[in-house]
């Protein structure tokens, strides 16, 4: 059983609709983060969470420590939303480990 | 936003060679490092942690003769990929580590040994 799972793996949606993607983790944690990869390759850093929610524009992000799980909405999606989304979870010394990612497409 | 860069971007070399790849942090000091591999359709894997002027942490079940990992200033960190083969082909991409608290990533290097 891998420390970090993902769900779903592959997620295929219609530009306006209401995504989640879920992470459960379990190993202790100092912080869940949420990153996207684009096809080429690039990873960006969407949020880091210790507590509570986090939101910037569409995305909200929420973690329940008691439960070791966390997720991820996308709110009022589009295309270029379309990416790769992983969850990790870090642990001592900053180390991260990754969860498989979800495949993320949204059609127009 | 902080930028992390990684050079070369793509690199394509013979069998038994050695490639190194260099991770810059441009705007910001990053005494940590990280260097993750990621095999296609598989997820990233932390292979070392690079502390600059000491030696790095490697993860279990990566050897530090073939990767060699220098960190010898405050915004570069070097892997090498020692006699290189097939099997090392990846995607190996690098983050920086930002007051301790942040990671930026790198846009990766892809890497095909043949």
């Amino acid at each position: 059983k891998n420390e970090v799972e993902q769900s779903p793996q592959n997620l295929t949606a219609q530009e306006g609709e209401f995504i989640t993607i879920n992470c459960s983790y379990s190993v202790g944690i100092s912080a869940l983060h949420w990153l996207q990869q684009h096809p080429g390759g690039g990873i960006v850093s969407l949020f880091m969470l210790s507590s509570g929610k986090k939101k910037h524009g569409r995305l909200i992000a929420t973690i329940n420590i008691q439960e070791k799980h966390s997720s991820l909405h996308i709110t009022a999606s589009h295309p270029r939303d379309s990416a790769v989304y992983i969850c990790a979870a870090e642990t001592s010394g900053s180390r991260l480990t990754f969860g498989e990612g979800t495949q993320l497409t949204v059609n127009p | 936003g902080a930028v992390v860069s990684q050079h070369p971007s793509w690199v394509i070399c013979k069998s038994g060679t050695s490639v190194k790849i260099e991770c810059r942090s441009l705007d910001f000091q990053a005494t940590t490092m990280f260097w993750y591999r990621q095999f296609p359709k598989q997820s990233l894997m932390l292979m070392a942690t690079s502390n600059e002027g000491s030696k790095a942490t490697y993860e279990q079940g990566v050897e530090k003769d073939k990767f060699l990992i220098n960190h010898a200033s405050l915004t570069l960190s070097t892997l090498t990929v020692t006699s290189a083969h097939p099997e090392d082909s990846s995607f190996y991409i690098c983050s920086a580590l930002l007051a301790q608290e942040t990671q930026y990533f790198g846009p990766g290097t892809r890497l095909l040994v043949l």
